[in-house]
């Protein structure tokens, strides 16, 4: 079966400061990898997604994550951080099942940001 | 557009109380899945539905979780004698076609308390 590991379970970075959320994944398969943002009493926002192709992805408010199957990792990064970007973040793979596929989340990782 | 919707947004019920969750996926969005997101946790997966169709329910954890959709758009999440552990947000997504692309759409949840 799929999981996703991430092992930090908070991260504070100073504002402006370079951010890397690590994130883990088990799968069979080549995977389908996300990346969720989720803010404090909202649902789950989409910031970028990998599913082939270029190893490096580029998705919202200026987050990018690289694909390393070697490591079977999926980490995500940002080179200057803003205070909004506080919230949890949750790496997901997707799996296939008969034709359509479900998301197995990590647990999560709290990002605080100071000024 | 409209997002997905889910109500309430909070729910409080006494230990034994049936619920009905429901949710309001995008318009014309054929898939449509429900996650458990305990307290410090990633969602997990319960149920899928293509269309009317409920094509996988192997993340329900017993027999008083129940989730219909009968004319393909309006899900309902209902939990029958709750008990403390279904304390949770419950979460809606839903996607175009049958969800291959591994991107869903989530609503805001709605958090349930068991007293």
């Amino acid at each position: 079966a799929q999981s996703v590991t991430q092992p930090d379970i908070h991260i504070t970075v100073s504002e402006g400061a370079s951010l890397e959320l690590r994130c883990n994944y088990s799968y069979g398969a080549t995977p389908y990898l996300f990346w969720y943002v989720q803010s404090p009493g909202q649902g789950l926002q989409l910031l970028l997604k990998y599913f082939s192709g270029d190893t490096l992805v580029q998705g919202i408010k200026g987050f990018e994550a690289e694909f390393k199957r070697s490591q079977s990792s999926f980490n995500l990064r940002k080179p200057s951080v803003h205070w909004s970007d506080a919230a949890e973040y949750f790496c997901a793979v997707g799996a296939w099942g008969s034709g359509y596929s479900t998301l197995t989340f990590g647990k999560g990782t709290m990002l605080l940001v100071s000024p | 557009g409209a997002g997905v919707s889910q109500s309430p947004r909070y729910k409080v019920a006494k230990r034994g109380q049936d619920v009905a969750l429901r949710c309001d996926p995008i318009s014309g969005h054929v898939s449509l899945f429900w996650y458990q997101q305990a307290l410090g946790q990633g969602p997990e997966f319960l149920t899928y539905f293509q269309n009317e169709a409920q094509l996988d329910k192997s993340g329900l954890p017993s027999d008083r979780f129940f989730a219909e959709r009968p004319e393909g758009s309006v899900s309902t999440l209902k939990i029958q004698r709750t008990q403390q552990e279904d304390s949770a947000v419950y979460l809606c997504a839903s996607s175009w076609g049958q969800g291959e692309s591994g991107e869903q759409y989530f609503g805001p949840g709605t958090r349930l308390t068991v007293t």
